[in-house]
């Protein structure tokens, strides 16, 4: 069974520090992985998602995360955190569908952030 | 730009109504999902749907119950609220294609029974 674990459910920064959010997996299968970012009272969106081309992903907003294997970890960085970073940050993991096209999403339970001026 | 929509963004209900909430996009998506989101227990499926008329249960379906009848729309029903219903719902669409299709998201109904 695939599952995911955030290592953290708060972080707080100062501002123009650098971002650290940990995520691990674990998966019998090649996993999809992704990070959702959700601001206060906004929907669920699309960061980043790694999908087996390159380890290193780039997402929007200047993060970016690294996928590696040996440690099974999805860790999300940014080099220098923003006001407008502080949000709801979850890691999810794909898990393949015992029929059909459908595609499940197992959801990590979140890290906020906070960004201290 | 892509598109989901959700019927309500506050709602009030008290326990024992029939409740709807109702989900639209518009990016031709075969997937609908409906999920419910929960302090410290991250996002959980309720169900999902992956053609019109085709519905799966998720991790969490009881109590609640959906309607495709149209591609765009994925309804979700509370045939009898209850006060641990109260929840932010989340509805999404995607794409048919395997493991790596991204997740649209609508802005959520925060629902309250009383």
């Amino acid at each position: 069974a695939q599952s995911v674990t955030q290592l953290d459910s708060h972080v707080s920064v100062s501002e123009g520090t650098p971002v650290l959010l940990r995520c691990n997996y674990s998966s019998s299968y090649s996993p999809s992985l992704f990070w959702y970012v959700q601001h206060p009272n906004k929907g669920l969106q699309l960061l980043l998602k790694y999908t087996s081309a390159a380890t290193l992903v780039k997402g929007i907003n200047g993060f970016e995360a690294e996928f590696k294997k040996s440690e099974t970890s999805f860790h999300l960085t940014k080099p220098s955190a923003h006001m407008s970073d502080a949000a709801e940050y979850f890691c999810v993991v794909s898990d393949r569908a015992e029929a059909g096209n459908n595609r499940k999403l197992i959801w990590g339970l979140g890290t906020s952030l906070a960004v201290n001026p | 730009d892509v598109k989901v929509t959700q019927s309500s963004r506050y709602l009030v209900k008290r326990t024992g109504e029939k409740v709807f909430l109702e989900c639209v996009q518009d990016m031709d998506h075969e997937n609908m999902f409906w999920y419910r989101q929960d302090p410290g227990l991250g996002l959980r499926l309720i169900y999902f749907s992956y053609d019109v008329k085709m519905k799966e249960k998720g991790d969490i379906p009881e109590g609640y119950s959906v309607s495709r009848e149209k591609k765009e729309r994925f309804s979700l029903i509370l045939e009898s609220a209850s006060t641990n219903q109260t929840s932010m719902y989340l509805c999404a669409s995607s794409s048919r294609g395997g493991r790596t299709e991204t997740q649209y998201f609508g802005p959520g109904t925060r629902l309250l029974v009383l």
